[in-house]
Parts: structure tokens; C-alpha cells; sequence
């Protein structure tokens, strides 16, 4: 099945620094979307981004699907930012795949 | 839109106990599946359904049964609850299982303690 995996699997900021989060899949994918789970536990929705770039506020994500790679870009960090990025695809007809997480600390 | 919702928010069961995890949405969305997320790990599918009367079973099914008699209900049964299956229980929905949008939407999770 695909794999996807991401980087770094842990990353400590101060507040205000910019991050790049990855996540690399090994084929061909319908869709791709990133998650962002809170100290809560909450997983909420980030983006939809099959392909192409998107931006919300502080947040931005790129995903080229020919090379088989997204990026999600987080600016100006805060401390709310905390917790774990996922990114799940979806290669058409079988289920979303996971991968790992990166785990994001921003300290005051 | 309530978006996806899930009953109970918490539960401690004891050994050999059964229950039912309830997960319901109202956004019309054909796919729905059944995730667990253990401390540290990311999520791993156990069941999951792409219509109403069509269940399946993904990564992890050992121990859990599923049904889907309408489109907004997924329960998830525990039949005999055993310590390993203390975890976060997540539910999520989307349109349909690939292809045009296709977005996944999680409900709040349950989290179980088996004891």
C-alpha cells in the first residue's frame, strides 16, 4: 500500500518563528489533506489540497502531486499552533492513509 | 450542520464488558469509518463503510463489529472489551471513498479505558 511519511517527527519553536512541516507519500494520490490536532485532542480540518497552494491566515500548504510531496507552511507561530500535524491521502477507491505526525512545540 | 458527532465522550469499562461507540453525521456522506489513535501514534483504520448495508474492514478489526443500517449512523461495538483496546476512538465521514471533493471530517472522539 502507499506510505507516507513526514518531517521532522518533532519541532520546537519560540513564538513568532516560521516552520515548514513535509509530508513525502510513495505514489499517486486523489487527494491529500493536512490535520492539525490539539493539546485536546481534537483533530480539525486544515486543508483540502490535492494539488496547487492554499493559504489561511498564518497557514499556507503546496502540494506538487507529480513529485509526490506537500509542504505546510506556518508563520509567525504561536503558542496555540501547538500539538501534531497530520497529512492523510487518498488514492481513489481505497482509504485514507496516515502518516506519522510532526509533533510541534511553540514556546512563549 | 452538526458535522460528525460521537457518544460518549469518555467511558471506563471493565474487562469482558461489551458497549457500543455511537457516531452520526448529517452531512449526507456516503463513506464513513472508525479510527483508533493510541498514545503517541498517529491513527489506524478498523472498519469502514462506503453506503449504507456495506461495511468493511481495515487495519485493525480484531475485536470490534460494525453495521451501517443508515446513511447518518456508524456504530462501533465492542464486543468483549479487553485492556488493548484502551485508546481514542475516532469517527470520520466524507462524500464518498475517492475521487472529485472528497474532504474528511473527524468527530470530537471517545476516549475508553479498559480496566
Amino acid at each position: 500500500g502507499i506510505q507516507v511519511e513526514q518531517s521532522p517527527p518533532d519541532l520546537i519553536l519560540q513564538e513568532g518563528a516560521n516552520s515548514t512541516l513535509r509530508c513525502n507519500f510513495s505514489d499517486s494520490v486523489n487527494n491529500l489533506q493536512w490535520f492539525h490536532q490539539n493539546p485536546w485532542g481534537q483533530l480539525i480540518n486544515l486543508f483540502y489540497i490535492p494539488s496547487g497552494t492554499k493559504q489561511n491566515g498564518r497557514l499556507s500548504a503546496t502540494t506538487v502531486a507529480t513529485e509526490r510531496y506537500s509542504l505546510l507552511y506556518i508563520s509567525s507561530s504561536q503558542t496555540t499552533d501547538s500539538g501534531v500535524y497530520f497529512c492523510a491521502v487518498l488514492r481513489y477507491g481505497q482509504n485514507f492513509v496516515f502518516g506519522p505526525g510532526t509533533r510541534l512545540s511553540v514556546l512563549p | 450542520n452538526a458535522g460528525v458527532t460521537q457518544t460518549p465522550k469518555f467511558q471506563v469499562l471493565k474487562t469482558g464488558q461489551s458497549m457500543t461507540l455511537q457516531c452520526a453525521q448529517d452531512m449526507n456522506h456516503e463513506y464513513m469509518s472508525w479510527y483508533r489513535q493510541d498514545p503517541g501514534m498517529g491513527l489506524r483504520l478498523i472498519h469502514y463503510s462506503v453506503g449504507a448495508g456495506i461495511t468493511d474492514q481495515g487495519e485493525v478489526p480484531n475485536g470490534y463489529n460494525v453495521s451501517r443500517s443508515t446513511t447518518e449512523d456508524f456504530p462501533l461495538r465492542l464486543l468483549s472489551a479487553a485492556p488493548s483496546q484502551t485508546s481514542v476512538y475516532f469517527c470520520a465521514s466524507s462524500y464518498s471513498r475517492g475521487g472529485g471533493q472528497n474532504e474528511q471530517y473527524f468527530g470530537p472522539g471517545t476516549r475508553l479505558t479498559v480496566t
